[in-house]
């Protein structure tokens, strides 16, 4: 069965820090995405990347970055984490046929204080 | 720009018929999805179809999509409390390079 998984389940970070999200998957997929979801939100893309060493803008990337150096691993990184960061975190990665959907990890609940 | 809008709340008592609706805006998109989030989990794809279908059933699943309306359904027939969770629709975007466009997501309640 396929697979994405993400690295914490729940994470509590101090304001200020450097935070890193991983992401991994094994299913030789090339597209990956982080998303955001906030109640009431929906869920809100951040970054996505096509490709190894290549990432893309999404509709919310500001406070964040992104890593790519191996196709199975997509990390979002937190640069200075701030208390508007606390969010639940998806990462997906979507498959090609047949029918380009995504599939998700569990999620990270992120709680900064 | 694209856009998917689904209503955020839907109540139902167990063994009726569920009923959530959709649309979306790109008239391009080639697929449509259906996902599942249970509490505290990720998402699950439940079921898709592809643009040029009017209908796809899937055990208790059934999919309508109106292409001229630009209209979404998902029926869930026999309702389960095991059914409440929260559904996503979502469209495929030919031209963002496979992108996804989610909805806010519809919020199933089953009460016994």
């Amino acid at each position: 069965d396929v697979k994405v998984t993400q690295s914490s389940r729940y994470l509590v970070k101090r304001t200020g820090e450097k935070v890193f999200l991983e992401c991994v998957q094994d299913m030789d997929h090339e597209n990956m995405f982080w998303y955001r979801q906030d109640p009431g939100l929906g869920l809100r893309l951040i970054y996505f990347s096509y490709d190894v060493k290549m990432k893309e803008k999404g509709d919310i990337p500001e406070g964040y970055s992104v890593s790519r150096e191996k196709k199975e691993r997509f990390s979002l990184i937190l640069e200075s984490a701030s208390t508007n960061q606390t969010s639940m975190y998806l990462c997906a990665s979507q498959q090609q046929e047949p029918n380009y959907g995504y599939t998700f990890g569990s999620g990270t609940r992120l709680t900064v204080v | 720009g694209e856009d998917v809008e689904q209503s955020l709340f839907l109540s139902v008592r167990e063994g009726d018929s569920s009923v959530i609706n959709c649309t979306y805006t790109d008239s391009s998109s080639t697929y449509l999805y259906w996902y599942k989030q249970e509490p505290g989990a990720g998402l699950q794809l439940l079921t898709y179809i592809f643009s040029n279908m009017d209908m796809k059933q899937d055990q208790r699943l059934t999919v309508l999509l109106n292409k001229k309306d630009k209209h979404l359904s998902l029926r869930i027939a026999d309702t389960q409390t095991g059914d409440s969770a929260i559904y996503f629709c979502a469209e495929s975007i030919n031209n963002q390079g496979g992108k996804l466009i989610f909805g806010q997501g519809t919020e199933l309640s089953v009460k016994p």
